[in-house]
């Protein structure tokens, strides 16, 4: 599986938009990319994935560059409620089963 | 449609006592994990099962055991308790497949060892 690259810790302001970078520069042809994020403790939860083009969904969005060697997740206007942990991930959907987390980024959004 | 079901929610246990942390999924997936994460810290994997019969270590084995006789359990095992295995443990099932596949997480079992 591709090694990821994130930034330690992040901030923003209520309201703005976070953009979180992630490099996966020896990512493969068959590798998605995948982001999650875990607030306090909690259990991880799934934001969103992709493979190759850029993708939306309700909590954001996922922007692959077009050698999808990094991405950047974009939550669009970020609240209090979206400090949290975030992990960028790469996997193959029929990679064998081993899954290792990095650090992730530190989000921490301020009023 | 329950997810992934781990109990107990909190345990504390003394140095040298056993105990099962149990993991249980409905959605069918075939991939089984265990991670824990001590605090501040991120998630380091235990062990993890491509399906049932099969396991193999991840990155932190020592001082646990799996088992996986279904598809639905994956229990972990911690034969003697050590302070170093405080920590909350999570467990997460996904499906292989051609596609994307997404990883659902347990809510975390919290373990302390006094």
């Amino acid at each position: 599986d591709a090694k990821t690259t994130q930034p330690p810790s992040m901030d923003c302001a209520e309201g703005r938009a976070a953009n979180l970078p992630c490099n996966h520069s020896t990512i493969s042809g068959n590798e998605y990319v995948y982001w999650y994020r875990q607030i306090h403790s909690q259990g991880p939860q799934y934001i969103i994935h992709g493979l190759k083009n850029n993708e939306t969904n309700e909590m954001a969005s996922l922007i692959i560059t077009e050698d999808r060697k990094s991405s950047t997740l974009i939550l669009p206007h970020a609240t209090l409620r979206d400090t949290a942990v975030y992990y960028c991930i790469v996997k193959g959907g029929t990679s064998y089963g081993k899954l290792t987390f990095g650090q992730g980024t530190i989000l921490t959004v301020h009023p | 449609n329950a997810g992934v079901t781990q109990t107990p929610k909190f345990r504390i246990l003394k140095i040298g006592q056993s105990m099962t942390l149990q993991c249980a999924q409905d959605m069918n997936h075939n991939y089984m994990y265990w991670y824990r994460q001590d605090p501040g810290m991120g998630l380091k994997l235990i062990y993890y099962s491509v399906g049932a019969g099969i396991t193999d270590k991840g990155e932190v084995p020592n001082g646990y055991n799996v088992s996986r006789s279904t598809t639905e359990d994956f229990p972990l095992r911690l034969e003697l308790a050590a302070p170093s295995q405080t920590s909350v443990y999570f467990c997460a099932s996904r499906l292989a497949s051609s596609g994307a596949n997404v990883l659902t997480f347990g809510a975390g079992s919290r373990l302390t060892v006094l």
